[in-house]
């Protein structure tokens, strides 16, 4: 099965603070992705990765930068966290690009005070 | 460019009936259509996915759906709701050789007893 952690379940942090989500996939894949997940807007793609050290803009990256610096590990950093950043994180993973099924992580729910 | 909208931001039925979700997307090249699953405080899981195979897709837990070009349609039904089932559902659509996936706003289903 194929399995991607989050390093937390829910996460407080102060507004101004630097937030690291990271997250860890254990299938070799060589896509990774950060979404935030918003009550009615569904799932907006904040980065993604094709490759080690590789990054690209998805289509919410505002106040947000990510780090591929190993395959399986894809982090997702909030320099100055606002408050019009709580919301639900969720990393995913996929062998392929486009026709093949995204794996997902449990996600983490983030509030910022 | 490609888009999803689902009708529908609840879905109520009783335990017995039949669920339909309705997803309609758009898209300028062939599309690669899914359907996932949210249980609460978890991530996504596939339910189904079209690539260009048979038209009628079957998924997990009795769920399938049916792709429809000339009505852009991809909509997910079940025979029989179960208790179960209760959960959040997106459609989502992305296309062979391309990164993204766009997601839609997703169909919260409430199952009655």
């Amino acid at each position: 099965d194929v399995k991607v952690t989050q390093s937390s379940r829910y996460l407080v942090k102060r507004t101004g603070e630097k937030v690291f989500l990271e997250c860890v996939q254990d299938m070799d894949h060589e896509n990774m992705f950060w979404y935030r997940q918003d009550p009615g807007l569904g799932l907006r793609l904040i980065y993604f990765s094709y490759d080690v050290k590789m990054k690209e803009k998805g289509d919410i990256p505002e106040g947000y930068s990510v780090s591929r610096e190993k395959k399986e590990r894809f982090s997702l950093i909030l320099e100055s966290a606002s408050t019009n950043q709580t919301s639900m994180y969720l990393c995913a993973s996929s062998l392929v690009r486009g026709q093949e099924t995204q794996y997902f992580g449990p996600g983490t729910r983030l509030l910022v005070l | 460019a490609q888009s999803v909208t689902q009708l529908g931001s609840h879905v109520s039925v009783s335990e017995g009936a039949l669920v339909l979700l309705r997803c309609n997307y758009s898209s300028s090249v062939p599309p690669y259509l899914f359907w996932y699953v949210q249980y609460p405080n978890q991530g996504l899981q596939l339910l189904l996915k079209y690539t260009s195979a048979a038209t009628l897709v079957k998924g997990i837990n009795g769920f399938e759906a049916e792709f429809k070009k000339s009505e852009t349609s991809f909509h997910l039904t079940k025979p029989s709701a179960h208790m179960s089932d209760a959960a959040e559902y997106f459609c989502a659509v992305s296309s062979f050789g391309g990164f993204k996936t766009i997601f839609g706003a997703g169909t919260r289903l409430f199952v009655k007893a």
